[in-house]
């Protein structure tokens, strides 16, 4: 079946404008995370939905990130005025109701020059 | 200090080595934990998750130590195909939430 997909694959902006990476879970998942890994590191965690509701933003390194979930499925990180230092790759993964294992999509590789 | 530390590695063995990887957690808070295998430019997947009474899948084994905060990987029979960055996780509510991972350790296997 399908995985998690995650749009565009790359992304290279200019600092200071603004970007929005996109995450479709798999179908009928309740919960979709986000995460964003440096390279050579693990996965850091960047904030997390059940359903529609936000319920850890906790990671969130500053105000210019937000994300959203409004139906419950398809979510959005949004970086403002990008910088620099937010170069990484974007991770999003979703677990399914009653189960431990969250599966990760394929990433976004952001570039801000 | 990170909060879950691994040897970054690499670790490079013959196929059909044993080779064992140690992992530290610093909060005594975490509850669940997991190894989860990521290969070169692709996304982590779960490998096995982490029990008390340790536990085994086919040829690799994990164990817990929570008086000591560490967990183990032991890989028997290395296979070609094992090479792969490891990476050791804990979670504070069984993995509902969210997951705190170590920078991973590499594993070369090589003929």
């Amino acid at each position: 079946g399908a995985g998690v997909s995650q749009s565009p694959r790359y992304k290279v902006t200019k600092r200071g404008q603004d970007v929005a990476l996109r995450c479709d879970p798999i179908s009928g998942h309740v919960s979709l995370y986000w995460y964003r890994q440096a390279l050579g590191q693990g996965p850091e965690f960047l904030t997390y939905f059940n359903y529609e509701a936000q319920q850890d933003k906790s990671g969130l390194p500053n105000d210019r990130f937000s994300a959203e979930r409004p139906e419950g499925s398809i979510s959005t990180l949004t970086i403002q005025r990008t910088e620099q230092r937010d170069s990484a790759m974007y991770r999003c993964a979703s677990r399914p109701e009653g189960s431990r294992e969250q599966y990760f999509g394929p990433g976004t590789r952001l570039t801000v020059t | 200090r990170k909060e879950v530390e691994q040897d970054p590695g690499p670790f490079n063995v013959p196929e059909g080595a044993t080779v064992a990887f140690n992992c530290t957690y610093s909060n005594s808070a975490s509850q669940s934990f997991f190894w989860y295998r990521q290969d070169c430019r692709k996304e982590p997947k779960l490998l096995m998750s982490v029990y008390s009474s340790g536990n085994e899948d086919g040829r690799f084994t994990a164990q817990l130590n929570r008086a000591s905060q560490y967990i183990s990987l032991l890989i028997r029979d290395s296979k070609l195909s094992d090479s792969a960055t490891y990476l050791c996780v804990s979670s504070f509510s069984g993995g509902y939430n969210k997951l705190i991972f170590g920078a991973g350790t590499r594993l070369a296997v090589h003929p």
